[in-house]
């Protein structure tokens, strides 16, 4: 158990739908990342928050977003869905933006089925 | 940008013996990081090994070891008395300090598989 939280695990929905997946970090950990990880582009780096603020953008498409709240939880919303945004969402969170002691600590996923 | 390459995308080992999976990365950074991650079937990413590319010795955990050529931009993970609880996808990751960010970049991995 890395003390990375994801729900849910599971989420089946429509195209055209919008979901929120939820992240909730590592005590005291202040970074969150967001990776995607689909048959089509592999593993894939989409947004880090850290401590409230958008640090660092990847390959996000403009349908999505995130945000961190100051209890520093991270929410990965994902808009006008389509087939092809099926993936597994994994959260990391680390301690600090720095430093080799900056292990990221993975979230068990979220599985996102557009059907 | 940063870009890694993993040219095995399966293996296969005999319990008990060693493998070696392969990894080629490509970077304009000088201070950068390797890691490599195992994703068994449970989907969870389980952090093995990590590098700091300003370190020459090699890092080792346990059974795993890394052979890393910096020069040759190559980071090799060796697996010595293979077990079957090694069985799952292997994934080499880069990543550096850019703007105060870790963000990994992740090759396409190498399922290895354990033969008993």
């Amino acid at each position: 158990d890395s003390g990375v939280t994801q729900t849910p695990k599971h989420l089946i929905t429509a195209t055209g739908q919008r979901v929120t997946l939820r992240c909730s970090p590592r005590s005291g950990d202040l970074s969150v990342y967001w990776y995607q990880q689909s048959l089509d582009q592999g593993l894939q780096f989409l947004i880090q928050y850290y401590n409230g603020e958008e640090r660092a953008k990847g390959n996000i498409l403009e349908r999505f977003s995130a945000q961190q709240f100051p209890d520093l939880h991270s929410e990965l919303n994902l808009s006008s869905l389509e087939l092809g945004d099926s993936a597994l969402y994994f959260c990391a969170s680390s301690a600090a933006l720095s430093g080799m002691v900056n292990e990221q600590f993975f979230g068990p996923g979220t599985r996102l089925t557009v059907l | 940008a940063q870009t890694v390459t993993q040219s095995q995308p399966e293996m296969s080992v005999q319990e008990a013996e060693t493998v070696t999976l392969s990894c080629t990365y490509d970077t304009s950074e000088n201070n950068y990081y390797l890691f490599w991650y195992k994703q068994p079937p449970s989907r969870q990413m389980i952090l093995v090994i990590r590098q700091e590319a300003y370190k020459q010795q090699n890092a080792t955990e346990n059974r795993f070891s890394v052979n890393f050529q910096k020069a040759a931009k190559s980071f090799s993970l060796k697996i010595s008395d293979s077990q079957l609880g090694d069985t799952a996808m292997y994934f080499c990751a880069s990543a550096y300090s850019g703007a105060g960010s870790y963000q990994l970049t992740f090759g396409k991995g190498t399922k290895l598989s354990v033969i008993p």
